[in-house]
Formats: structure tokens, C-alpha cells, sequence
């Protein structure tokens, strides 16, 4: 079975600092990717998404992601962390092609400081 | 476009009460959702559905029933409310094996 890992539950940076979130899978061939970002009370919202092509992929709010098929990863990266981006992440996978179920990963939360 | 909606925002219930989650998204998406949300679990899936007439059981399926007869409508149904049932619960949609839109969850205790 298709498995999400995201070793860190919480990660403190200080604003400005650089900010690497990692995300493994465990999935026969190479599957949908997503990162997802959750604020307090509120749904979550796509931060960016591989599907094929271009290992390194933009994202929105200056977010990037680079697939690594050798490592099975998929890391959420920032140059520069704004005070903002305090909230929860989320990795998640999609079977492909399959039954468009979607396996989240337990989430980091991110504290920024000042 | 009101996107994915969900209500209610909050809800208590007894044990062994009966509720139905109501979830609708105007983006005509074939595929909706149900996830809960509980401290250090991240999100797990419940029950899935690929449009009318198809559902299927995700990862923690007990305790709940889905249906869904129209595009827009997934209402997800607790038949016999436990509190191990206590969490928020996310429904969301796609177009396929695309993003998913998220609606803004609605948050169950159960006594």
C-alpha cells in the first residue's frame, strides 16, 4: 500500500531563513504529488503539484518542490520564510492512474520567529 | 462560484445520535471526498466517490455511509455517534486526478 511520510511534525525557523519541509513515498511507480498548506481554522489550500516533466516545480506564495524518483521524495522548499507562512503542511500522493484516492501525509507544522 | 461548501461549521452530538455532514461544490467535479482531521493523523480518507452512483470506501470507512445522487451532493452520514468520531471533517473535490478544493471543514464532538 501506498504510504506517505513526513518525518518532521514540527519545524521552527526565523523569518527570513531558508526553509526545507521533506516528504517521502512509498508507491509502486511514480504517483501524483502535492504539497498542501493548512492556516489555523481554515481548509487547505494548493501550494504547488508534479505531475510530469520539469523536476523542479513553482508554486504559489514563492514555494518550490523538486521530485527525486532515486530518493522518492518530494521537498517543500523557501528561499526565505515571511512570518505568514506559520502553518501546517501537507504532502500528499495520488494514484496514477487508479482510483482517484489521494494519501495525505500527518503534516509539519511550521513556527516562524521574528 | 461558492466553490466547495460545507455545513455545519460546528456540532455536538450525543452518543449514539444521528447526523448527516452535508457537503456540495458547484465546479461540476467528478470526484468528491471526505477526510478527517485529527491531531497527528494528518488527513485520512473516509469515503470517495467518482460521480452519481459511485462510492467507494477509503481508509477509515467504519461508522459512516456516503451517497451520492447528484454531481453537486456528497452528504456523509454517522448512523450511531461515538466519540471516537470527535474531529473535523474536510469534504473536498476534483476534476479528475488533479488539485482538490477543500471546504472549510466541519468540527463534530461527540459526547
Amino acid at each position: 500500500a501506498q504510504s506517505v511520510t513526513q518525518p518532521d511534525i514540527h519545524i521552527t525557523v526565523s523569518e527570513g531563513a531558508s526553509l526545507e519541509l521533506r516528504c517521502n513515498y512509498s508507491y509502486g511507480a511514480t504517483p501524483y504529488l502535492f504539497w498542501y498548506v493548512q492556516s489555523p481554522g481554515q481548509g487547505l489550500q494548493l501550494l504547488l503539484k508534479y505531475f510530469s516533466g520539469d523536476t523542479l516545480v513553482q508554486g504559489i506564495k514563492g514555494f518550490e518542490a523538486e521530485f527525486k524518483r532515486s530518493q522518492s521524495s518530494f521537498n517543500l522548499r523557501k528561499p526565505s520564510v515571511h512570518w505568514s507562512d506559520a502553518a501546517e503542511y501537507f504532502c500528499a500522493v495520488g494514484e496514477r492512474p487508479g482510483t482517484y484516492k489521494y494519501i495525505f501525509g500527518t503534516g509539519t507544522r511550521l513556527k516562524v520567529l521574528a | 462560484n461558492a466553490g466547495v461548501t460545507q455545513t455545519p461549521k460546528f456540532q455536538v452530538l450525543k452518543t449514539g445520535q444521528s447526523m448527516t455532514l452535508q457537503c456540495a461544490q458547484d465546479m461540476n467535479h467528478e470526484y468528491m471526498s471526505w477526510y478527517r482531521q485529527d491531531p497527528g493523523m494528518g488527513l485520512r480518507l473516509i469515503h470517495y466517490s467518482v460521480g452519481a452512483g459511485i462510492t467507494d470506501q477509503g481508509e477509515v470507512p467504519n461508522g459512516y455511509n456516503v451517497s451520492r445522487s447528484t454531481t453537486e451532493d456528497f452528504p456523509l452520514r454517522l448512523l450511531s455517534a461515538a466519540p471516537s468520531q470527535t474531529s473535523v471533517y474536510f469534504c473536498a473535490s476534483s476534476a479528475g486526478y488533479d488539485e482538490q478544493f477543500f471546504g472549510p471543514g466541519t468540527r463534530l464532538t461527540v459526547l
